[in-house]
């Protein structure tokens, strides 16, 4: 059975204060591991799909990357707007279902 | 582009009632998925379907069913509705070819049972 798990739950950093988000995965032949932000009564935004270990994707203060176990959620510089709930979701080869994790609720303080 | 729409925005229901909620998939798409998320989880898949037909189901019972029509868009309906049905319903869209497998998330729909 896949398994998300995503750490930490919450973590509250200061304006321009570095980290990273963690999403160990175990899936039955990966198709694809996913990055969405959620904000506050609103549908998850999609931010990145990862394919293959060694793949990395940039967004803005956002980057992406992926290992065979885990992929981590690099925030550089962040923001206050970067506030959200950060989720990460894997899809197995053998359907279309996202497998989500329960999500890392990020703040950033002035 | 328009992006992916759901109606209601909020909904409240007595337990046993019945509901629908309906989606609009972004254009292009071809293919829906309806999502639950509870308060402080991740969003749990009920069912997608494709081509009007369902095309992988999530653990819920039978009383979830869907419908899919031609111009794309799905309705999700719940039957004999219990208080543990309250959460925010969430549809998807994506294209099912071409190596896309995005999923594209509506604004959901949020549904009280009382």
């Amino acid at each position: 059975e896949d398994q998300v798990t995503q750490s930490p739950e919450a973590l509250r950093l200061q304006e321009g204060e570095s980290s990273s988000l963690n999403c160990s995965y175990t899936v039955s032949g990966l198709r694809g591991l996913f990055w969405y932000r959620q904000d506050p009564g609103k549908g998850p935004e999609f931010l990145f799909t990862l394919y293959s270990a060694g793949e990395e994707k940039e967004k803005e203060r956002l980057k992406a990357t992926l290992t065979k176990k885990e992929s981590f959620l690099h925030i550089t510089a962040p923001k206050p707007e970067d506030s959200a709930t950060y989720l990460c979701a894997v899809q197995s080869n053998s359907g279309y279902a996202l497998n989500f994790g329960k999500g890392t609720s990020l703040l950033v303080t002035p | 582009e328009t992006g992916v729409t759901q109606s209601p925005t909020h909904l409240i229901k007595t337990r046993g009632q019945q509901v629908t909620l309906r989606c609009s998939s972004q254009s292009g798409h071809n293919t829906v998925s309806w999502y639950q998320q509870a308060l402080g989880q991740g969003p749990q898949f009920i069912f997608q379907y494709y081509r009007e037909e369902e095309n992988g189901r999530g653990n819920f019972p039978p009383r979830f069913s869907g419908l899919q029509f031609p111009n794309y868009s799905s309705e999700l309906n719940v039957n004999a509705l219990e208080l543990d049905d309250s959460a925010l319903y969430l549809c998807a869209s994506s294209r099912t070819s071409g190596g896309y497998y995005e999923q594209y998330f509506g604004p959901g729909t949020r549904l009280t049972v009382t």
